[in-house]
């Protein structure tokens, strides 16, 4: 089975600390994805990443960036965490370009921002 | 822009009750549906998908038929059972959009209770 897997399930950060969310997957995939997750507003899609060292932006992908310097791993980054980016985080991976419709989820990451 | 809502929650049944979570979307084109769910403390799974008008996707007891005329893609269960407490999100990917990424609703919460 394919695992996602992030690397905190709970975190408790303060505003303006940089904020660091790993994400890594072991099936080879090339897609990657960050989505945020909030009561009342679904999955909106921050940022992703069809290859190593490639990104495009989501839907909302101010004050967040990434990086993907290896296949496996797709890292988010708060440059300076704020209190209106307390989420649950979620990363996802599927397969070759072209198969976006079965996303493998890991188990998300709560990030409170006190 | 494309576009997927569904019934706002939460849905409370009994134990062997009927289920059904309407979902409607707007898209341009033809898109692929999907219902993915997620169960408490876990990402999202894919749940079944339906790729052209009149199909029905299936899988544990779950069906949903893809509906062109009245832009419908609703879930529907015979019998639920308490293992089915979670989130449900209806999706769709539109293949002649700009990014070929999923577009999520917003969720529905499912309790089922013995």
């Amino acid at each position: 089975d394919v695992k996602v897997t992030q690397s905190s399930r709970y975190l408790v950060k303060r505003t303006g600390e940089k904020v660091f969310l790993e994400c890594v997957q072991d099936m080879d995939h090339e897609n990657m994805f960050w989505y945020r997750q909030d009561p009342g507003l679904g999955l909106r899609l921050i940022y992703f990443s069809y290859d190593v060292k490639m990104k495009e932006k989501g839907d909302i992908p101010e004050g967040y960036s990434v990086s993907r310097e290896k296949k496996e791993r797709f890292s988010l980054i708060l440059e300076s965490a704020s209190t209106n980016q307390t989420s649950m985080y979620l990363c996802a991976s599927s397969g070759g370009r072209g198969t976006n419709e079965k996303l493998f989820f890991g188990s998300g990451t709560q990030l409170s921002v006190l | 822009g494309d576009s997927v809502t569904q019934m706002e929650g939460p849905v409370t049944l009994s134990e062997e009750a009927f289920l059904t979570i309407n979902c409607t979307y707007t898209a341009t084109g033809y898109p692929s549906l999907f219902w993915y769910v997620q169960y408490p403390g876990e990402g999202l799974q894919l749940l079944l998908k339906a790729t052209k008008a009149d199909d029905k996707g299936s899988n544990k007891g779950f069906e949903a038929t893809y509906r062109k005329e009245t832009t419908s893609f609703h879930l529907e269960k015979g019998s639920v059972q308490v293992s089915d407490s979670a989130v449900y999100f209806c999706a769709l990917m539109n293949y002649g959009g700009s990014q070929g990424n999923l577009i999520f609703g917003k969720g529905t919460k499912l309790s089922v209770k013995p």
